[in-house]
């Protein structure tokens, strides 16, 4: 079964609104979780960090203003893209982080249009 | 983080053996080698994984070169539905415990031929 589920899968969203993502660790405690962005063709490029109870990392280039990440409890983080534009349009990824080498579990993603 | 370098895109045929290699010269002697898969518009996909020893595994095998500067995922029979975009990936463990993420190159796209 899945041990990480993202919603919504897709949406679709006006210019100006805003838009959250929620991703969910199912089998296990995450304190960290990653966010990754997806643009058509192209690798996934990490967003931001965050902790468990602590203000996310944003990579260089990520404004932490527009992209509200909220991660309050162990098996929750949200993603909110404020007053989105068409150029957030793209494939938005999350990952429970795990300390412990082995396998890592992405979510399904969630496919954002703005239009 | 160390650097892969893969090929861009790949095609086999179906049923047929399928070896996509990946370059890590620079690998530490602490990275692992990963390889994810992704299909389209669906999250990352784990395939593999191992450090010095070739790994097998119901999806894929891994062999490792002897110097580590190189590595090969082979499917053994590819299908319509191994038809993704397949990424090699280093990944250390932070000796603090922390989680540490993936950087993603831009992975080999393979194309499965009926």
């Amino acid at each position: 079964g899945a041990v990480v589920s993202q919603h919504p899968s897709w949406v679709i969203c006006k210019s100006g609104t805003s838009v959250k993502i929620e991703c969910r660790s199912l089998d296990f405690q995450a304190t960290t979780m990653f966010w990754y962005r997806q643009f058509p063709k192209q690798s996934l490029m990490l967003m931001a960090t965050s902790n468990e109870g602590s203000k996310a990392t944003y990579e260089q280039g990520v404004e932490k203003d527009k992209f509200l990440i909220n991660h309050a409890s162990l098996t929750l983080s949200t993603l909110t893209v404020t007053s989105a534009h068409p150029e957030d349009s793209s494939f938005y990824i999350c990952r429970p982080g795990q300390a412990e080498e082995g396998e890592a579990f992405f979510g399904q993603g969630t496919r954002l249009t703005v239009v | 983080d160390a650097k892969t370098t893969q090929p861009n895109s790949m095609e086999s045929n179906e049923e047929e053996p399928v070896h996509l290699p990946c370059n890590h010269s620079t690998i530490s002697g602490t990275d692992y080698i990963h390889w994810y898969r992704q299909l389209p518009s669906q999250g990352p996909e784990y395939v593999i994984h191992g450090l010095t020893s070739n790994v097998n595994n119901r999806m894929a095998s891994l062999a490792i070169a002897e110097d580590r500067k190189s590595s090969t995922l082979i499917l053994h029979r590819a299908t319509l539905r191994d038809a993704a975009v397949y990424y090699c990936i280093l990944r250390d463990v932070d000796p603090s415990g922390s989680a540490r993420q993936l950087t993603f190159g831009s992975g080999t796209q393979l194309t499965v031929l009926p």
